[in-house]
């Protein structure tokens, strides 16, 4: 049972480039979502959905652009990477039965030059 | 949780000693709570969490007090080994919404 997984693990843009950070997850959670972590700051929210089909915005949305086709994947896409997207990149799953602790991925380091 | 900026505070303990990490959430709302560990280069893993009709909860080596009336939450390592050093942090979450998160402590563990 892999949990949530997360690719790339590292990624190095130029600013203006686009690209998509893959999750996917093997526990049929219909809840996932996207947060972005800044040192000293704690996980901000960036998208999130609650079934497949449907999304929604979280506290810092602009920049990025979600989908999901399937109950497995749920990829982030960087339309035109600015520097200060640079993080660590956290995607996260949950049943939504109830109150239920999220399951997260190891994250995508993403340096944007 | 709250941010409290770019420093992380830090918990250095001596192996062996109990440790006390706190937490402070602003949500009067908020019912349901999580305690995250964070090891170097590595997703949040769950630990513990509490729900508002509780002010205790006990696991292993780990206990969690919620404090509603001063909307406050802290975290009790017992016996604190090596292994435990990582980032510690809170979140929590009113019905309905998401979960907001708090920045996190650094616990060191000191041989």
């Amino acid at each position: 049972n892999a949990g949530v997984t997360q690719t790339p693990k590292f990624q190095v843009l130029k600013t203006g480039q686009s690209m998509t950070l893959q999750c996917a997850q093997d526990m049929n959670h219909e809840y996932m979502s996207w947060y972005r972590q800044d040192p000293g700051m704690g996980l901000r929210l960036i998208h999130y959905s609650v079934g497949a089909g449907i999304t929604d915005q979280g506290e810092v949305p602009n920049g990025y652009n979600v989908s999901r086709s399937t109950t497995e994947d749920f990829p982030l896409r960087l339309l035109s990477a600015a520097p200060s997207q640079t993080s660590v990149y956290f995607c996260a799953s949950t049943d939504r039965g109830g109150n239920q602790p999220q399951h997260f991925g190891d994250g995508t380091r993403l340096s944007i030059l | 949780g709250e941010s409290v900026g770019l420093h992380l505070p830090t918990l250095s303990v001596q192996e062996g000693d109990n440790s006390i990490i706190n937490c402070a959430y602003s949500n009067s709302a908020s019912d349901y709570f999580i305690w995250y560990k964070q090891e170097s280069g590595k997703g949040p893993q769950f630990i513990i969490d509490i729900r508002s009709n509780m002010d205790k909860r006990q696991g292993q080596r780990v206990t969690v007090l919620l404090n509603k009336t001063v909307k406050h939450l802290s975290l009790q390592i017992a016996a604190t080994q090596p292994g435990d050093s990582a980032v510690y942090f809170c979140a929590d979450r009113a019905y309905g919404q998401n979960f907001v998160f708090g920045p996190g402590t650094r616990l060191s563990v000191l041989p």
